[in-house]
């Protein structure tokens, strides 16, 4: 398969904290995208970083992007209960790692 | 003025029956996806249409068949549904062919399939 992998699968922190995810591909990429989803809802974009870029900011995300190791993170600063989602990486438009189910604690 | 709009949101039928789902954006985007999601939240592409044509085609069986009458519709009917095909579909569209170009998916907000 060349579904990737994402890890924490679940992470639970408390408002205000760091939340950090993690995702590893097998493939090759052009580029590397985070999305989130609600409970009941579609996926919405946040970040996409290019293969030949290393780190990219938006806001309170910041994504890191290591070719050499196929992984990318997602870095969410001070987050809030609204953050509460599930996150995942997609690459190349078409391969969604398993997901990171975030609960931010008010 | 929703961007990616998918019809019914929720669909409970029984085993054996024949149902469609429907897909429209109207965002201008000359590509178009759907996606399943299981109940373990695992999403994997099902089919893509660049302008009507077929592009991707995952191994998924022939009872789904997706249909583009134009490039702002992309709509899924499923044959002689079956259980496991109990999921959420999700549709979404993006401004180019997927591969190689850098631009995001915009999807619908999913449609849940019972099947009983």
């Amino acid at each position: 398969s060349q579904q990737g992998e994402e890890d924490p699968q679940a992470l639970s922190i408390q408002e205000g904290e760091n939340a950090t995810m993690n995702c590893s591909y097998k493939t090759s990429i052009n580029n590397l995208q985070w999305y989130r989803q609600n409970s009941g809802r579609g996926l919405v974009h946040l970040i996409l970083i290019r293969s030949n870029e290393r780190e990219k900011h938006s806001g309170r995300l910041r994504v890191t992007l290591d070719t050499s190791k196929k992984s990318s993170s997602l870095l969410i600063t001070a987050s809030r209960a609204a953050d509460t989602a599930s996150y995942f990486c997609l690459y190349d438009k078409v391969i969604f790692g398993p997901g990171t189910s975030l609960s931010v604690i008010p | 003025d929703t961007a990616v709009s998918q019809t019914p949101k929720y669909l409970v039928t029984q085993m054996g029956n024949d149902k469609s789902i429907k897909c429209e954006q109207n965002l201008g985007h000359d590509t178009m996806y759907w996606y399943k999601q299981d109940s373990k939240k695992f999403l994997k592409i099902m089919f893509s249409y660049n302008n009507k044509e077929l592009i991707i085609n995952e191994t998924v069986p022939n009872r789904f068949s997706p249909k583009s009458p134009d490039k702002a519709h992309l709509n899924l009917h499923i044959n002689s549904l079956e259980l496991g095909d109990s999921a959420v579909y999700f549709c979404a569209s993006s401004p180019r062919t997927a591969g190689g170009n850098n631009s995001p998916l915009h999807f619908g907000n999913g449609t849940r399939l019972t099947v009983t």
